[in-house]
């Protein structure tokens, strides 16, 4: 069956510009996370979404980052304001609940000029 | 420290030999322990999805954790040139469900 996809794959934007990152889970699933991967941190928990529960924001390394799942489906990440050290590729992964393992997309690749 | 620690050096060995890697937790309510692969400009793979101590085998992976040790292993059997990817270990505890990872190991298998 689809996995989960991410779109676009690759994002060029100018410093100061506004971003936003879209997930398309796998049909089914109501646990969603979204994590960022840069050279030399690794793999970063940014958000979580489980159901109709309030997200676990508590990954989001400041305010201009946000996301939100509608319907409990697809969700979108954005990012204002974008700096360079916001480049990196975004993951999205879910899984059928909070306790099964995850599955993951093949991200964004987000670079700021 | 970091939660979760594995050493990111690159990894070659010969077609057919047994590729070992390992990491080293400091979070003891870490449960759930998990191995991913990845591939060039590819999202992380599942691989292995264990809970608690204990071994798991499925084909020619093997997962080992000890939770006394805070320690996992993964070992790749009759390793391929296909297995040259990256391997990401990973774990979350319960009532937490984000992943904590390590940064990664490199494994070229050499023809």
């Amino acid at each position: 069956g689809a996995g989960v996809s991410q779109s676009p794959s690759n994002k060029v934007t100018e410093k100061g510009k506004d971003v936003e990152l879209r997930c398309d889970p796998i049909s089914g699933h109501t646990a969603l996370y979204w994590y960022r991967q840069s050279l030399g941190q690794g793999l970063e928990f940014l958000i979580y979404f489980q159901g109709n529960s309030a997200p676990d924001k508590s990954g989001l390394p400041s305010d201009r980052f946000s996301a939100e799942r509608t319907g409990g489906s697809v969700s979108t990440l954005t990012i204002q304001r974008t700096q360079q050290e916001d480049s990196a590729v975004y993951l999205c992964a879910s899984s059928q609940s909070g306790y099964q393992p995850q599955h993951f997309g093949d991200g964004t690749r987000l670079s700021i000029l | 420290q970091k939660e979760v620690e594995q050493d990111p050096g690159p990894l070659s060995v010969p077609e057919g030999a047994i590729v070992s890697l390992n990491c080293t937790y400091s979070n003891s309510a870490f449960q759930y322990f998990m191995w991913y692969r990845q591939y060039s400009r590819k999202g992380p793979e599942l691989l292995m999805y264990t809970y608690s101590s204990g071994n798991k085998e499925d084909g020619r992976f093997t997962a080992q954790v000890d939770k006394s040790s805070k320690y996992i292993s993964l070992f790749i059997r009759d390793s391929q040139p296909s297995d040259s990817a990256t391997y990401l270990c990973a774990m979350s505890a319960r009532g937490n469900n984000r992943l904590a990872f390590g940064k990664g190991n490199q494994v070229v298998v050499i023809p």
